[in-house]
């Protein structure tokens, strides 16, 4: 039972267009949210996350929206760039015990940036 | 500063032996955290540390896994008798204290033949 989902396994933007990368959860448990890009053969870079007490954060041209009662999410990139090709993950968070959990990852979106 | 580290990056190992992974994390950060990942899926926990003290490990998909961080740093993912199915990449996560967001090392691709 997946509890996190990327429905889009790829998406395909022209240069200098958004691009719009959706996320799903299921467990309401969850109380943080975080983005990471992946380029291939390297780990997952942290790029942007949110806080469930949040609807919006915003880091230059990153922006992470938050949607509590729908459990989605989506990541928007403006304008996006030839180096914004790269695998995106979805990946969400409880805090338990002291400490946040190990996070639960989406099978992540591969976004590719037409020149 | 230097981030996460791991060794090797790559692993070929003959169905049925040991292998042992190791990961250096983050100086200072007090949260490390496995995570495998096969072909086309995103990571999926192991096992976290918060210091020595491994308070998680309901993500170990056998007891032919076993993980260590014995003084508080270093930490090492042991695979018993591997199998096909453990072909993956591991992947080693730090964080300091009291944050979410975790930090990855490159990972090490393990192929068991």
């Amino acid at each position: 039972d997946q509890q996190v989902k990327q429905n889009s396994p790829s998406l395909s933007v022209q240069e200098g267009r958004i691009s719009i990368l959706n996320c799903d959860y299921t467990n309401s448990m969850f109380d943080y949210f975080l983005w990471y890009k992946k380029y291939p053969a390297e780990g997952p870079t942290f790029l942007i996350s949110i806080s469930s007490i949040k609807d919006k954060n915003e880091d230059g041209r990153f922006t992470v929206f938050l949607n509590k009662s729908a459990k989605h999410l989506s990541l928007h990139i403006v304008p996006s760039q030839p180096g914004d090709s790269a695998v995106y993950f979805c990946a969400a968070s409880a805090w338990s015990g002291g400490g946040a959990d190990g996070l639960t990852f989406g099978k992540g979106t591969h976004l590719i940036i037409q020149p | 500063g230097a981030g996460v580290s791991q060794s090797p990056r790559y692993k070929v190992a003959k169905r049925g032996q040991d292998v042992a992974l190791r990961c250096d994390p983050i100086s200072g950060h007090v949260s490390l955290f496995w995570y495998q990942q096969a072909l086309g899926q995103g990571p999926e926990f192991l096992t976290y540390f918060q210091n020595e003290a491994q308070l998680d490990k309901s993500g170990l998909p056998s007891d032919r896994f076993f993980a260590e961080r014995p003084e508080g740093s270093v930490s090492t993912l042991k695979i018993q008798r591997t199998q096909q199915e453990d072909s993956a990449v591991y992947l080693c996560a730090s964080s300091p204290r009291l944050v979410y967001e975790q930090y990855f090392g490159p990972g090490t691709r393990l192929t068991v033949t």
